[in-house]
């Protein structure tokens, strides 16, 4: 049984970086692209972005590009969402998910991140 | 405002057939692009319930169907039942702007 365990502070200051981590169980880590994707009432689901799980290929929504940073550590199985200089645009459930095309069959159970000054 | 267009709310009574739209343009679904379903119940995270236009994961009931033609896809629930009550979105990649992926706005489905 696959699972994805995410984990991150759920509470930021405007300009601060939002860290996020995606533990992956009970399944393969490789043969898949693994992706972070948003949710909040005004701006809906929003794919925030995808990494191969070799690390070796990323690719994000243009929107976000000049913030994000997805990494992987195929080590551990893990991988992470970096989101800089946040605002209160940014409060969203961030969701980590897998992706075995253009498209996520596993998904994390969630993150609510809350950003407020 | 969503790149792919959802119906904001459909209902149905237990039995029934519903169906949702999704309706983009020539810069993605019309394009070529697969489209993809998902099921949200309150407070969890979506559940994939169509994959490439057509297809079901194991374990998600046939009473669930999707199909795709031209600019617009459809997701169609065949009887209804209470559990269907859910909120479903599409999705599919848009090539506009250095591409990416999008999504519909979201269908709030309830069962009468």
């Amino acid at each position: 049984q696959v699972q994805l365990q995410q984990w991150g502070a759920g509470l930021l200051k405007p300009s601060e970086t939002l860290s996020l981590t995606c533990a992956v169980s009970g399944g393969s880590f490789s043969g898949y692209s693994w992706s972070w994707i948003r949710q909040s009432p005004g701006r809906g689901l929003e794919w925030i972005g995808a990494i191969h799980h070799s690390g070796a290929v990323t690719d994000y929504n243009p929107s976000l590009k000049s913030r994000v940073t997805i990494s992987v550590d195929t080590s551990k199985k893990q991988f992470s969402l970096k989101l800089r200089s946040v605002t209160a645009a940014d409060t969203a459930m961030y969701y980590c998910a897998r992706d075995p095309n253009d498209y996520s069959n596993y998904w994390g159970q969630g993150t609510l991140v809350i950003v407020s000054s | 405002q969503s790149v792919l267009t959802q119906p904001p709310s459909v209902s149905g009574a237990p039995g029934q057939r519903v169906t949702i739209s999704c309706t983009g343009n020539s810069s993605n679904i019309g394009a070529g692009y697969d489209v993809h379903w998902y099921q949200q119940l309150p407070g969890r995270a979506p559940k994939l319930l169509i994959y490439g236009n057509t297809n079901r994961p194991s374990g998600v009931p046939d009473r669930f169907s999707g199909s795709k033609s031209g600019t617009s896809a459809s997701l169609a629930i065949t009887g209804l039942q209470a559990e269907d009550e859910a909120d479903y979105y599409c999705q599919s990649y848009d090539s506009s702007l250095s591409g990416s992926r999008v999504f519909g706005g979201g269908t709030k489905l309830t069962v009468l």
